[in-house]
């Protein structure tokens, strides 16, 4: 266990809808990632939060936006979804630069979102 | 877009034997990390090795990096059916706490 939540577990949503996926960051943990792993491929950075603050962004359009909290929690909403949006979603946690430690990010089990 | 590259795909060995699992990549890195997924659930750290590092160890994994040909290799031995997953490397991307994951490497340990 890494004590880094994701929810829901999985999702079913249709093509143009929104989604919101959740996640719940290690406590004391500033920074998080999210992840898009589609099926039979590694996991593809989407943007990393830091503090709050977007820190860095993939390759991916604006219809994928996101927020971090004060108590650890983040979000991941998706806009207008297409049907290759369909994936695990990752978000992974860490201590960030602060730590002055190599930079072990903490998994959660994902979220699957099907669109249809 | 995908850094690492893992090499082979697919691995399929019996328990006991060793599985050695490749993965190079295009740029200059700081470090490489190695995760294990079982079945499309949550990746799971193995280790990671830093650039200025050759050779690392943790229980039955031993991993290898070579930036002179910018690629590395783990190495599970006496490996159990548990060890049953796909293995990914991934190396540090351009904000130092984002990755840039490879495809992977799906390992079946058959009992």
């Amino acid at each position: 266990e890494t004590g880094v939540t994701q929810s829901p577990t999985h999702l079913i949503k249709t093509r143009g809808q929104q989604v919101t996926l959740r996640c719940s960051s290690q406590s004391g943990h500033n920074t998080v990632s999210w992840y898009q792993q589609a099926l039979g491929q590694g996991p593809q950075f989407i943007f990393q939060y830091y503090r709050e603050e977007e820190n860095g962004r993939g390759n991916f359009p604006p219809r994928f936006s996101g927020l971090q909290f004060p108590n650890y929690s983040s979000e991941l909403n998706v806009n207008a979804l297409e049907l290759d949006d369909s994936a695990l979603y990752l978000c992974a946690s860490s201590l960030g630069w602060a730590s002055g430690r190599d930079y072990e990010q903490y998994f959660g089990p994902g979220t699957r979102l099907t669109v249809t | 877009s995908q850094q690492g590259e893992e090499d082979p795909q697919a691995l399929s060995i019996q328990e006991g034997e060793n599985a050695t699992m490749n993965c190079s990549y295009k740029t200059s890195i700081n470090n490489l990390q190695w995760y294990r997924q079982n079945s499309g659930r949550g990746l799971v750290h193995l280790i990671l090795i830093r650039s200025n590092e050759r050779e690392k160890h943790s229980g039955r994994l031993r991993v290898t990096l070579d930036t002179s040909k910018k690629s590395s290799s783990l190495l599970i031995t006496a490996s159990r059916a548990a060890d049953t997953a796909s293995y990914f490397c991934a190396t540090d991307g351009p904000l130092n706490n984002d990755m840039r994951f490879g495809a992977g490497t799906r390992l079946t340990v058959k009992p």
